[in-house]
């Protein structure tokens, strides 16, 4: 089966550096990818890792290490617009994704 | 580029009629788009794989007589939710897929949130 992982909620204050962590266990893997998701809205794409290591696109970077069956997102300087659900998902082949339950994140002042 | 829309936005239907969602490409072509469902506070679980020309693939315990997907152009697919039932009432979120690479990055339109009566 298909088993993602990741924290149900996090807290940041604006301007702080988060992390938010997704293991997973898939019976293949074709590539991790990361999304936002705003309450009532479409996920938005944000990163996407297929080869271990880091890869970093503004204030956001994600690490993928496949050994480990582990990512992480990380954001920094955190904004007030930041906050929302952040979503881990696993290509396990054939292009099919299955997605992690998601990772609220609440940045305050 | 890559941008996908879904009509209608919402939609409040009465028990036992049928809804369709479309979902478009508007700026690309899709041989592949999907679909998927989310309840409130859970992930998205996808519900079928719609393949242009062909019959679409549904996943384990999503009845395809109830869940009519058409994929007849390469920029449009539709989902029927035919003879609606309260318990169908979710957010339905489609995506296509950019290129032909099973690697390549899905889309995701704007969700059409359904509320069954």
């Amino acid at each position: 089966g298909q088993n993602i992982d990741q924290p149900t909620e996090m807290t940041a204050t604006e301007g702080a550096i988060v992390q938010i962590n997704c293991t997973y266990q898939t019976s293949g893997f074709n590539g991790l990818f990361w999304y936002q998701q705003h309450a009532g809205e479409a996920p938005t794409f944000l990163s996407y890792n297929v080869l271990d290591g880091l890869e970093e696109k503004g204030r956001f970077s994600s690490f993928l290490s496949r050994s480990k069956g582990y990512s992480y997102l990380l954001l920094k300087e955190l904004q007030m617009k930041d906050s929302a659900s952040y979503l881990c998902a696993v290509n396990s082949g054939y292009s099919t994704l299955t997605f992690g339950k998601g990772t609220m994140l609440l940045v305050s002042p | 580029g890559a941008v996908v829309s879904q009509h209608p936005s919402w939609v409040i239907c009465k028990s036992g009629t049928s809804v369709k969602i479309e979902c478009r490409s508007l700026d690309f072509q899709a041989t592949t788009m999907f679909w998927y469902r989310q309840f409130p506070k859970q992930s998205l679980m996808l519900m079928a794989t719609s393949n242009e020309g062909s019959k679409a693939t549904y996943e384990q315990g999503v009845e395809k007589d109830k869940f009519l997907i058409n994929h007849a152009s390469l920029t449009l697919s539709t989902l029927t939710v035919t003879s609606a039932h309260p318990e169908d009432s979710s957010f339905y979120i489609c995506s296509a897929r950019v290129g032909g690479s099973n690697t390549d990055t899905q889309y995701f339109g704007p969700g059409t949130r359904l509320t069954v009566l």
